[in-house]
């Protein structure tokens, strides 16, 4: 089945250590996304690529990296620099980033990682 | 001010009843209109979407747009338990990302 895969589903981490969580689709979309989601504040953009090797900074970038080395992953690297990384984390696909289509996002069923 | 403002809930409802639930904005620019649900600890996934104004049906849901307003609408009608979960509105013009209001929280109790 097409769809987006995220791992893993639940993380813990320690303050201090940098920690990866994996996104990967196989819907051959060209754009992808990281999006944090906190209680009460929505949906908020970390970042997005639009294509491979290729990627832009969100509304809250500051803390993360990312890489876009293949079509199909977009892995989001949470590091010791984020201050509050406790959250619930989503990536998302689409065909297309813009333009005349719906812009309608994928998403997987998230990573929630815990700072402990 | 927020580009999109969404009524946090949590809206508790029995079986049976009519829900509306709202998003207002603020750029008139904005073409497209989404609403997404979401199950708990789940990814969203689209269930509506309008362009520009109007209304859109899909069985028990409809979608409203009044852009003199700049206000969305969902309704569902005959709300079922299932339909228990959290609803975010989002929106984008032409060029550029979806912009995502904060969610509702529905409750529908048998």
């Amino acid at each position: 089945d097409g769809g987006i895969t995220q791992s893993p589903k639940y993380l813990f981490r320690k303050e201090g250590q940098n920690v990866t969580l994996s996104c990967e689709q196989n819907l051959n979309h060209d754009a992808m996304y990281w999006y944090r989601q906190d209680p009460g504040q929505g949906l908020r953009l970390i970042y997005y690529s639009q294509i491979v090797n290729d990627f832009q900074k969100g509304d809250i970038a500051e803390g993360y990296s990312v890489s876009r080395e293949k079509k199909e992953s977009f892995p989001l690297t949470v590091t010791s620099a984020q201050k509050n990384p406790t959250a619930f984390y989503l990536c998302a696909s689409s065909m297309s980033s813009g333009g005349a289509d719906t812009g309608e996002l994928f998403f997987g069923e998230g990573s929630r990682l815990t700072v402990l | 001010q927020k580009e999109v403002e969404q009524d946090p809930g949590p809206l508790s409802v029995p079986e049976g009843a009519i829900v509306s639930l709202n998003c207002t904005y603020s750029n008139s620019a904005f073409q497209y209109f989404m609403w997404y649900r979401q199950y708990s600890r789940k990814g969203p996934e689209l269930l509506m979407y309008t362009y520009s104004s109007g209304n859109k049906e899909d069985g028990r849901f409809t979608a409203q747009v009044d852009k003199s307003s700049k206000y969305i609408s969902l309704f569902i009608r005959d709300s079922q338990p299932s339909d228990s979960a959290t609803y975010l509105c989002a929106m984008r013009y032409v060029t550029d990302k979806l912009i995502f209001g904060t969610g509702t929280r529905l409750q529908v109790f048998p």
